[in-house]
């Protein structure tokens, strides 16, 4: 496997069911992200870790929980999701300096949740 | 409000056609980061390019340019003679130094290449 793989890459899920999205990176980064893209609206940045330390949320629903067990590998966990959460989620890694220049951030392919 | 704009949503051309998509951003940050990013229908985005704030020269790379103009805060992208594998949407990206893992993208231009 190269790059940034995600699994599974749809899934139809109940508002009552619990699923996970992973994410698996191949690069040697050291910072992964969350990312939602709903249609028509920029992509909206959900968690970011670094170093497997989570640095940002931006205010997040609780039913959304991520984890990052290692460098290599993200999880979001799903519970009670709405129909407005279906949407593509996509995940990315990027390799971070201390000097705080932004690399550029790989992206995997995506899942596509639908919430019923 | 939003820190970068992509005002066309969707651009429709005939192959060989030149094509500029516009991206205007917002920041109080005088060193920033600008990215361009493709979107295939594949799904995954793919990195086109990066640039400085402190770095206005525009940049050339095969068919595809880089127009940043400080003064008015753009950061435009133009394919020359396009083609039909050019068909996505494209996002333009700013990142400011003080929280520099965290990207604004705008909500992105569909550019349809038809033959």
């Amino acid at each position: 496997e190269t790059g940034v793989t995600q699994t599974p890459r749809h899934l139809v899920m109940g508002m009552t069911n619990k699923k996970s999205l992973k994410c698996e990176q191949h690069l040697g980064h050291n910072a992964m992200y969350w990312y939602k893209q709903s249609a028509k609206k920029p992509l909206e940045l959900m968690f970011v870790y670094s170093l497997e330390e989570r640095v940002e949320n931006n205010s997040v629903p609780s039913r959304f929980s991520p984890e990052c067990p290692n460098s290599s590998h993200l999880f979001l966990h799903l519970h009670t999701l709405q129909p407005e959460d279906s949407a593509l989620y996509l995940c990315a890694s990027s390799q971070e300096f201390a000097s705080g220049v932004p690399n550029e951030q790989f992206f995997g392919p995506g899942t596509r949740l639908t919430v019923l | 409000a939003q820190k970068v704009t992509q005002a066309q949503t969707e651009i429709s051309v005939v192959e060989k056609e030149d094509v500029t998509l516009d991206c205007v951003y917002e920041t109080r940050d005088t060193t920033y980061y600008l990215f361009w990013y493709k979107q295939p229908p594949s799904g995954e985005l793919v990195f086109l390019i990066r640039r400085n704030s402190f770095d206005e020269q525009n940049e050339i790379s095969g068919r595809y340019s880089w127009n940043f103009q400080k003064s008015t805060s753009s950061f435009n992208f133009t394919i020359t003679a396009s083609q039909v594998v050019d068909s996505a949407v494209y996002f333009c990206a700013l990142s400011e130094l003080d929280n520099f893992n965290k990207f604004y993208f705008g909500s992105g231009t569909k550019l349809n290449v038809k033959p």
